[in-house]
């Protein structure tokens, strides 16, 4: 049992390229979000999916799209990198919405740097 | 939005110290995440909390509704708890997803 995994853990981008930030969970969850953390912040919410075929917008979601084609998977596209996209990324995973108690899980963050 | 303010920010403690970490909230919520963020940045949830008190091992944490008030407490803390705590508020209904996060607190353990 994998949990949640992330990849790449570590990217350097140039600005204007495009990249994706994979994340795949086995634990059969249908809540699956993207939450990026900056320094001296807290982390913040990007996008988020409530079950496959299903997306929405978080906090910040601005230069980023998702899909949700399976239950497992949730890519984050950056569509055209800027500085201010450099920050560390976390994929998240949990049961039901966050209801009910449900323990949320977090891969291990991928750090990206856009220059 | 929720307001998320963590106390203290920084706290440096002598092995063996009880170590308490506090976090406050602006509006009401459903639910409180305590989640701990390693030095090397992996994140794991400790508890999740609707009201009064939960415990595992030597953690403890508390919260009052009414006060908007919830508490992490570690008894005979260890170098090993030195992490980030972080403090997270779920907004009240149901489909509501979008977690508020505090900024952290840094603990340094010191043997």
């Amino acid at each position: 049992n994998a949990g949640v995994t992330q990849t790449p853990k570590f990217q350097v981008l140039k600005t204007g390229q495009s990249m994706t930030l994979q994340c795949a969970q086995d634990m059969n969850h249908e809540y699956m979000s993207w939450y990026r953390q900056d320094p001296g912040m807290g982390l913040r919410l990007i996008h988020y999916s409530v079950g496959a075929g299903i997306t929405d917008q978080g906090e910040v979601p601005n230069g980023y799209n998702v899909s949700r084609s399976t239950t497992e998977d949730f890519p984050l596209r950056l569509l055209s990198a800027a500085p201010s996209q450099t920050s560390v990324y976390f994929c998240a995973s949990s049961y039901s919405g966050l209801t009910s108690g449900a323990t949320i899980y977090f891969g291990e963050g991928s750090w990206l740097t856009v220059v | 939005k929720n307001e998320v303010e963590q106390s203290p920010q920084n706290l440096t403690a002598q092995e063996g110290e009880f170590i308490t970490i506090n976090c406050s909230y602006s509006v009401g919520i459903s639910a409180l995440h305590w989640l701990q963020q390693h030095p090397g940045g992996g994140i794991v949830s400790l508890f999740m909390l609707s009201s009064g008190k939960k415990k595992h091992g030597r953690l403890i944490a508390t919260i009052n509704i009414q006060e908007k008030h919830s508490s992490l407490h570690i008894t005979a803390s260890h170098p090993r708890d030195s992490a980030v705590y972080i403090c997270a508020v779920r907004p009240p209904g149901a489909g509501s997803y979008q977690l508020t996060f505090g900024k952290g607190t840094k603990l340094s353990v010191i043997p």
